[in-house]
């Protein structure tokens, strides 16, 4: 089983929707979580980190859910220049830094 | 320049070749880490460092070395080079007393013919 697992994607949305990816890690003992966006196989970057508080950065709303060990983005009203692979990320390991990657989600967004 | 750079942007070589990438980051950062990124994988880990001279397994480690003799560099070498080992390998950084956000290297893309 992969330390962290990501819905396979792609998906298509149209402008203005709505869109969920969902990401489940393996390790209870992992600390830290984040998600990053990554275009066009360039280098990723950070979108937005989650807390089990749940956080909101715009139309972006990150979750945790630890008991569960699943972690969710929300997109809301879907602009073109979201078209992207969304990566969920755990620190996990001795220290906390061995940082896993899921294997991405690939959204593309039409007009 | 500050920054994480990787060098080279673009390598061709062949089978059985001994090839290193190198990593270099400014930051003085105490970890950072190796990936490798083939269509459909997403980033694997190959290696990552928490310090210098202290180094550890990720994901996909086979067939690579990886050495840290100072903070700001670490090393990707493949011993000897094999088709499978095609792929966008990337160095990242990170300092756990601030955000934990990882900080990428623009990636070198390796072929193995």
């Amino acid at each position: 089983r992969k330390e962290v697992e990501q819905d396979p994607g792609p998906f298509n949305v149209p402008e203005g929707a709505t869109v969920a990816f969902n990401c489940t890690y393996s390790n209870s003992a992992s600390q830290s979580f984040f998600w990053y966006r990554q275009d066009c196989r360039k280098e990723p970057k950070l979108l937005m980190s989650v807390y089990s508080s749940g956080n909101e950065d715009g139309r972006f709303t990150a979750q945790l859910n630890r008991a569960s060990q699943y972690i969710s983005l929300l997109i809301r009203d879907s602009k073109l220049s979201d078209s992207a692979t969304y990566l969920c990320v755990v620190n996990s390991g001795t220290g906390g830094f061995k940082t896993i990657f899921g294997a991405g989600t690939r959204l593309f967004v039409k007009a | 320049d500050a920054g994480i750079t990787q060098s080279p942007r673009y390598k061709i070589t062949e089978t059985g070749r001994q090839v290193t990438l190198m990593c270099h980051q400014t930051w003085s950062h105490s970890y950072m880490f190796w990936y490798r990124q083939d269509l459909g994988h997403g980033l694997r880990l190959i290696y990552y460092s928490a310090a210098a001279d202290i180094t550890d397994k990720g994901e996909v480690p086979d067939g690579y070395v990886v050495s840290r003799s100072k903070t700001e560099n670490f090393p990707l070498t493949l011993e000897s080079a094999t088709r499978s080992q095609t792929s966008v390998y990337f160095c990242a950084s990170i300092n756990p007393g601030a955000t934990t956000e990882a900080f990428f290297g623009q990636g070198t893309r390796l072929t193995v013919v």
